[in-house]
């Protein structure tokens, strides 16, 4: 069965620094997608950058951006120029090609005026 | 272009009660997935319609049931409630076909708070 790891539970920083958030999953299949949502307290579950298994290129989003282990299965998402908007549940989520979402257990971030 | 939106926003029920939640997706998504997420994690796929049929289903019992109508909204309905119900109910669309914005990419709603007691 597909997992999902988050490994900090909550990060904080200063607005204006860069963030790194940790994502590994586990997975047998070849071919899938990886996805960062954020959940800010109003309970809006918003995409922020989508990841293909098979390119090898990281995306990228504005200040939002991603590094693709495939070997490792690692997913991190990376925050540049944090905001006070930023400050939101980050969840790492995997999904195969029954395109159902396997969520991590999220990390709260803080941005810190 | 209206994003995906759920009724209501929130619900109290009591124990052995019946509730319907309800989903409107996005204009264009053929598909809806209905997730619980459950305070303080991540939520758990319950199951996903597509063209008004079930795609696949969670590790959820059959008191979790859904229809999907012909306009692609779509209802998730649970029976017998019990307190471990409580939590947050999240629905999500997805347009036809794969790649950018296609079919992998699911567009979430606002959710429904649903309290049981």
């Amino acid at each position: 069965a597909q997992t999902v790891t988050q490994s900090q539970p909550e990060m904080s920083v200063q607005e204006a620094e860069t963030v790194t958030l940790s994502c590994t999953y586990d997975t047998s299949e070849s071919n899938y997608y990886l996805f960062w949502y954020k959940q800010p307290p109003s309970r809006q579950m918003i995409l922020v950058i989508r990841q293909e298994a098979y390119k090898q290129q990281n995306a990228t989003e504005n200040r939002f951006s991603v590094n693709f282990q495939k070997a490792a299965k690692s997913f991190s998402l990376k925050i540049s120029d944090s905001q006070l908007g930023d400050t939101a549940m980050y969840f790492c989520a995997f999904m195969k090609h029954d395109y159902q979402l396997i969520w991590g257990a999220g990390t709260k971030l803080i941005i810190k005026p | 272009e209206t994003g995906v939106t759920q009724s209501p926003t929130h619900l109290i029920k009591t124990r052995g009660q019946q509730v319907t939640l309800r989903c409107s997706s996005q204009s264009g998504h053929n598909t809806v997935s209905w997730y619980q997420q459950a305070l303080g994690q991540g939520p758990q796929f319950i199951f996903q319609y597509y063209r008004e049929e079930e795609n696949g289903r969670g590790n959820f019992p059959p008191r979790f049931s859904g229809l999907q109508f012909p306009n692609y909204s779509s209802e998730l309905n649970v029976n017998a409630l019990e307190l471990d119900d409580s939590a947050l109910y999240l629905c999500a669309s997805s347009p036809t076909g794969t790649g950018e914005g296609g079919t992998d990419t699911q567009y979430f709603g606002p959710g429904t708070r649903l309290t049981v007691l």
